[in-house]
């Protein structure tokens, strides 16, 4: 979907360093998620948010931090305290946070570690 | 929790042949359940989703079926091609429902061959 864009495309991460991965959508929808994907494991919810200033951890929130202040933007913080962090992340949106609204993923970012 | 399962991890199918995927979820309050196919290096996209008060859903040439009380809902593709080679993923909405969170299957690779 071209409605959500997520950059860099491809992203390095040095020892003790924190990683930003930006994920806009212009599709008006209220509710953003992050998932991890790693080779063989399927999709796993990092952090979701439902509407702007409010936000709620996944299954595997450790590590990982996030911010809703615009609609549009729900970007990732990669922490140093995520000591795993090579991984395909993608974001995704939804029209609302409501029961059975698909969601529409981004290209995803590939971050590996230097 | 919830939890899905996938199976096949891969399946290989003679180009015209049909495919059939699997899945099993485990929290019977679920009721929605997407499907999504992912190109290699690419974005999944929703390719068909279907609600518990349905049984049955087609677009095409593909269809899902949903067996609300063996929870289980399975993929169907007939007469394949080889551009429906990728990842596909199953995925069943985590209650409560107004979060909008989906817990995903592992993923199967699908293999057409000419």
């Amino acid at each position: 979907d071209g409605g959500i864009t997520q950059s860099p495309k491809y992203l390095f991460r040095k020892e003790g360093q924190n990683v930003t991965l930006s994920c806009e959508q212009n599709l008006n929808h209220d509710a953003m998620y992050w998932y991890r994907q790693d080779p063989g494991q399927g999709l796993r919810l990092i952090y979701y948010s439902q509407i702007v200033n409010d936000f709620q951890k996944g299954d595997i929130a450790e590590g990982y931090s996030v911010s809703r202040e615009k609609k549009e933007s729900f970007p990732l913080t990669v922490t140093s305290a995520q000591k795993n962090p090579t991984a395909f992340y993608l974001c995704a949106s939804s029209r609302g946070g409501g029961p059975n609204q698909p969601q529409h993923f981004g290209d995803g970012t590939r971050l590996s570690i230097l | 929790g919830e939890n899905v399962e996938q199976h096949p991890s891969t399946l290989s199918v003679q180009e015209g042949d049909s495919a059939v995927i699997k899945c099993t979820y485990s929290d019977s309050a679920s009721n929605y359940f997407p499907w999504y196919k992912q190109e290699l290096g690419k974005r999944p996209q929703l390719i068909i989703d279907i609600r518990s008060n349905v049984g049955e859903k087609k677009d095409q040439r593909i269809a899902v079926t949903l067996n609300k009380t063996a929870k289980h809902f399975s993929l169907h593709i007939t007469e394949t091609q080889p551009e429906d080679s990728a990842v596909y993923f199953c995925a069943a909405s985590k209650p409560p429902s107004n979060t909008g969170k989906l817990i995903f299957g592992q993923g199967t690779t699908l293999q057409v061959k000419p």
